[in-house]
């Protein structure tokens, strides 16, 4: 059973624009989240992360956002450049023992 | 240091043959990971260890896969034998619950099983 979901597939924006990936999980003992970028050919890659006594964390363009009460979290990104085309995934652990991964959201920022 | 190192990258192979995957962690991070990507399930665990001790191998498909990490710096994923459905991206990731923060993935394996 999918503990991490991404529940869109995939995701169009204007170059300029806000892009808002979404994910949710079911396990209220996550404390750690993390979302990652993966493009063709390559591994996934850390982008930011959140730890669970946070509700927001920045760093440049990208924010995340966490909802503890509605087990949701979202990554803002703003503005989208053409470079943020790429796969981000969700995760989330508890105690930093295992990793659980959402599908996946492939984003598409239009030049 | 070089990141994590996965080797073969590409890896065509026949049905019914043996295939070994093999991962290099970062020194000193403690935790070794396998995921296997694919489209309906994402980044799926197939396994991972801590201090080169299996720690919850539920992830792995069947009894054709297994894993092992005889040392702290290697670790292979054997899939024997091997089947179409096998084909897929396969990741190695490494962590160090000490430090912390996120684990960091190899370049991946990609598999074909014809």
């Amino acid at each position: 059973d999918q503990q991490v979901k991404q529940n869109s597939p995939s995701l169009s924006v204007q170059e300029g624009r806000i892009s808002i990936l979404n994910c949710d999980y079911t396990n209220s003992m996550f404390d750690y989240f993390l979302w990652y970028k993966k493009y063709p050919a390559e591994g996934p890659t850390f982008l930011i992360s959140i730890s669970s006594i946070k509700d927001k964390n920045e760093d440049g363009r990208f924010t995340v956002f966490l909802n503890k009460s509605a087990k949701h979290l979202s990554l803002h990104i703003v503005p989208s450049q053409p470079g943020d085309s790429a796969v981000y995934f969700c995760a989330a652990s508890a105690l930093g023992n295992q990793f659980y991964f959402g599908t996946g959201t492939s984003l598409t920022v239009i030049p | 240091d070089a990141g994590v190192i996965q080797s073969p990258r590409h890896e065509v192979t026949e049905m019914g043959q043996e295939v070994t995957l093999r991962c290099k962690p970062i020194s000193g991070h403690d935790y070794l990971f396998w995921y296997r990507q694919t489209m309906m399930r994402g980044l799926e665990l197939l396994i991972y260890f801590n201090n080169n001790v299996p720690i919850d191998d539920s992830g792995m498909p069947e009894d054709r896969f297994s894993a092992k990490m005889p040392n702290a710096s290697f670790s292979t994923l054997k899939i024997q034998p091997s089947e179409p459905r096998d084909s897929a991206v396969y990741f190695c990731a490494s962590y160090s619950r000490e430090v912390g923060g996120e684990q960091f993935f190899g370049p991946g394996t990609r598999l074909t099983v014809l």
